[in-house]
């Protein structure tokens, strides 16, 4: 079946610095991978989708420059947090989208700011 | 008001227990998805569903179009059971809408 790997599964970083997370779907071609963010006791929200080639669509109240998204291949996609702040230490999953494929989950990632 | 609700949103089975967990939807969908988030936060997609009943080995899921209504169920419980179960509603226009989620623990 589709697997979608995503790394790392834990982080921790000091405030101002930048994280990058990583998402790759390792036996199908992603055409499109779904960024979402994930608040204790919550939904999942989604902040991002990404085409393979394109620049990412931004859901309404995610900062692009804050959240910067490469979709550079069609198995790998990458969220970087940048300047990252206490407030945005969250859990972030990823999700891909492929021909034939249905939509694969990541196993996420935890960000703690310190 | 959420476009997928879920009911409950906690629940503690003894083991061996049968196990239902129901999601209503408001959006027009295109299929209905059923996750599992282990304690450690990694989603595993368990059933995609656009009619009628689909089962594989102590789950079961369930899903009425005309009611907009979906239910997941455990025969069986086992304690590894214990996970967060995520209702996920693709619409039309391939956006999900997920519920909060249901907490399940199964007790030895």
């Amino acid at each position: 079946g589709a697997v979608v790997s995503q790394h790392p599964s834990r982080v921790i970083c000091k405030s101002g610095t930048s994280v990058k997370i990583e998402c790759r779907s390792l036996d199908f071609q992603a055409t499109t991978m779904f960024w979402y963010r994930q608040f204790p006791k919550q939904s999942l929200m989604l902040m991002a989708t990404s085409n393979e080639g394109s620049k990412a669509t931004y859901e309404q109240g995610v900062e692009k420059d804050k959240f910067l998204i490469n979709h550079a291949s069609l198995t790998l996609s990458t969220l970087t947090v940048t300047s990252a702040h206490p407030e945005d230490s969250s859990f972030y999953i990823c999700s891909a989208r492929g021909f034939g494929y249905g939509y694969t989950f990541g196993s996420g990632t935890r960000l703690t700011v310190v | 008001k959420n476009e997928v609700e879920q009911s409950p949103q906690n629940l503690t089975a003894q083991e061996g227990e049968f196990i239902t967990i129901n999601c209503s939807y408001s959006v027009g969908i295109s299929a209905l998805h059923w996750l599992q988030q282990h304690p450690g936060g990694g989603i595993v997609s368990l059933f995609m569903l656009s009619s009628g009943k689909k089962k594989h080995g102590r789950l079961i899921a369930t899903i009425n179009i005309q009611e907009k209504h979906s239910s997941l169920h455990i025969t069986a419980s086992h304690p590894r059971d214990s996970a967060v179960y995520i209702c996920a509603a693709l619409s039309k226009g391939n956006q999900f809408y997920f519920g909060t989620g249901t907490s399940l623990t199964v007790i030895p």
